[in-house]
C-alpha cells in the first residue's frame, strides 16, 4: 500500500497569513504515460464529509477559492492556503489514487492563532 | 449536480452484518466514467477506502485488503443506488461510513455520512 505522511499534524496560523501543509508519499504517484500526479487534497469540517479542493496535485476544483493552491510531483506535495480566512479552519487530507487501495494521509488540523 | 443520500442502521450487534445503501441522483450507477465507493472514518484508522464498484461494459469490484474477506459492494441499477455489506462486524468496525463518487481517482461527491456503532 502507498503510505501518505502529512506534516505537521496541526498548525496555528494568524488570520491573513499563509498555511503550508506537506504530504509525502512512500512511492511516486506520477504516472509516466500522462505525466499526471494522482494526488488530491480535501478539506473536512466537523460533522461534514471531506470536500475535494484540488486534484492532479495542482488543479483547483470549480468553486474553490484561489487562495488554495497545490504543488509538487512524484513523492512530495504541498497544499498552501494564502491569507487564511476564518472559514478555512478544518482538517486537510491528501489522498492518492495511483494504485489501490487508494489511501489518505492522516490529516493536518489548521487552527487560528 | 450529483447528490448521494445514505441510509441504513446506526447500530449493529457484534458478529452481525452491517448494511448501508447510497442512493444516487444526478448520475447513473452504470456510468462508464465513474466509480461508486465506500469509505469509513474512525479515530484509530483515519480515512479508509473500503471498496468500489464500476461499470465498463461489465461490472467490476475492488476491495481494500483489511476488509476483503468480509465486504460486498453491489450496484442496484433498478433503483440507481449501490450498497455496502460488511459481515462479522466487531467493535473495531465502529466508524462513520461515507459513500462517494470517484472520477479519475478523485472523490468529487460524498454522501452525508452514517455513524455506525457496533455494540451489543
Amino acid at each position: 500500500d502507498i503510505v501518505l505522511t502529512q506534516s505537521p499534524d496541526s498548525l496555528a496560523v494568524s488570520l491573513g497569513e499563509r498555511a503550508t501543509i506537506n504530504c509525502k508519499s512512500s512511492q511516486s504517484v506520477l504516472l509516466d504515460s500522462n505525466s499526471e500526479n494522482y494526488l488530491a487534497w480535501y478539506q473536512q469540517k466537523p460533522g461534514q464529509p471531506p470536500k475535494l479542493l484540488i486534484s492532479w496535485a495542482s488543479t483547483r476544483e470549480s468553486g474553490v477559492p484561489d487562495r488554495f493552491s497545490g504543488s509538487g510531483s512524484g513523492t512530495d506535495f504541498t497544499l498552501t492556503i494564502n491569507t487564511l480566512h476564518t472559514e478555512d479552519v478544518a482538517v486537510y487530507y491528501c489522498q492518492q489514487s495511483y494504485s489501490t487501495p487508494w489511501t489518505f494521509g492522516q490529516g493536518t488540523k489548521v487552527e487560528i492563532k | 449536480q450529483v447528490h448521494l443520500q445514505q441510509s441504513g442502521p446506526g447500530l449493529v450487534k457484534p458478529s452481525q452484518t452491517l448494511s448501508l445503501t447510497c442512493a444516487i441522483s444526478g448520475d447513473s450507477v452504470s456510468s462508464n466514467n465513474a466509480a461508486w465507493i465506500w469509505i469509513r472514518q474512525s479515530p484509530s484508522r483515519g480515512l479508509e477506502w473500503l471498496g468500489r464498484t464500476y461499470y465498463r461494459s461489465k461490472w467490476f469490484y475492488d476491495y481494500g485488503v483489511s476488509v476483503k474477506s468480509r465486504i460486498t459492494v453491489n450496484p442496484d441499477t433498478s433503483r440507481n443506488q449501490f450498497s455496502l455489506q460488511l459481515t462479522s462486524v466487531t467493535p473495531e468496525d465502529t466508524a462513520v461510513y461515507f459513500c462517494a463518487r470517484g472520477k479519475w481517482g478523485k472523490f468529487d461527491f460524498w454522501g452525508q455520512g452514517t455513524l455506525v456503532t457496533v455494540s451489543s
